[in-house]
């Protein structure tokens, strides 16, 4: 079974450029999510998706990031404008549904890692 | 106070060691608790659920403390695959809040 796939792997860009990922989910899973990981630190849940549904973006900074899942499967998590401490690695993850204390496992892809200069 | 914390780390141990990690969580309302590795440089990998029993996989063992909100991952005989960290995950509400890691480092 294929995982969660992620792109690019790399990418380097200057303050104020924009930036965009991409992430496919396991087939069949509904759920997916993006999460920021700066070095050192665990992930941290930036947005989750329920098919094409925003369920959770508590935590996305709104005024620079943004996110889609307009077919309920491919997802793109895009930065506009970026600073330097976005420099970090965004991992997309997915997971069949499930809430509260019947959560699912997630399924985590290779990540994006992005440096800002 | 951070809603999950572990042990600092790293943890530099001998093959065959046994080694304890420990988290605590701040919010007693969390639901479920899981542990996940992560390599160097590669994404998280679900290890294991963690159980109010208790639960046993292999030489890994998970332990869950509500009362104390204590949870912790006890590695038996330890391999240089396992090298790694290690994070205590804790699901709030139907969202993942993940400590920072523990680092673990096996030495032949």
């Amino acid at each position: 079974e294929a995982g969660v796939a992620q792109s690019p792997r790399y990418k380097i860009i200057e303050k104020r450029q924009s930036v965009a990922f991409w992430c496919n989910p396991i087939s069949g899973h509904a759920t997916l999510y993006w999460y920021q990981q700066i070095l050192g630190q665990g992930p941290k849940l930036l947005i989750q998706f329920q098919n094409n549904g925003v369920v959770d973006d508590s935590q996305l900074p709104k005024d620079r990031f943004s996110a889609e899942r307009l077919k309920g499967v491919d997802s793109t998590l895009k930065i506009q404008p970026a600073k330097l401490e976005d420099s970090a690695v965004y991992l997309c993850a997915s997971s069949l549904p499930g809430s509260g204390a019947s959560l699912s496992a997630q399924y985590f892809g290779p990540g994006t890692r992005l440096l800002v200069l | 106070r951070k809603e999950v914390e572990q042990d600092p780390g790293p943890f530099n141990v001998p093959e065959g060691a046994t080694v304890a990690f420990n988290c605590t969580y701040s919010n007693s309302a969390s639901q479920s608790f899981f542990w996940y590795r992560q390599d160097c440089r590669k994404e998280p990998k679900l290890l294991m659920s963690v159980y109010s029993s208790g639960n046993e996989d292999g030489r890994f063992t998970a332990q869950l403390n509500r009362a104390s909100q204590y949870i912790s991952l006890l590695i038996r005989d330890s391999k240089l695959s396992d090298s790694a960290t290690y994070l205590c995950v804790v699901n709030q509400g139907g969202k993942l809040i993940f400590g920072q890691g523990t680092e673990l480092s096996v030495k032949p």
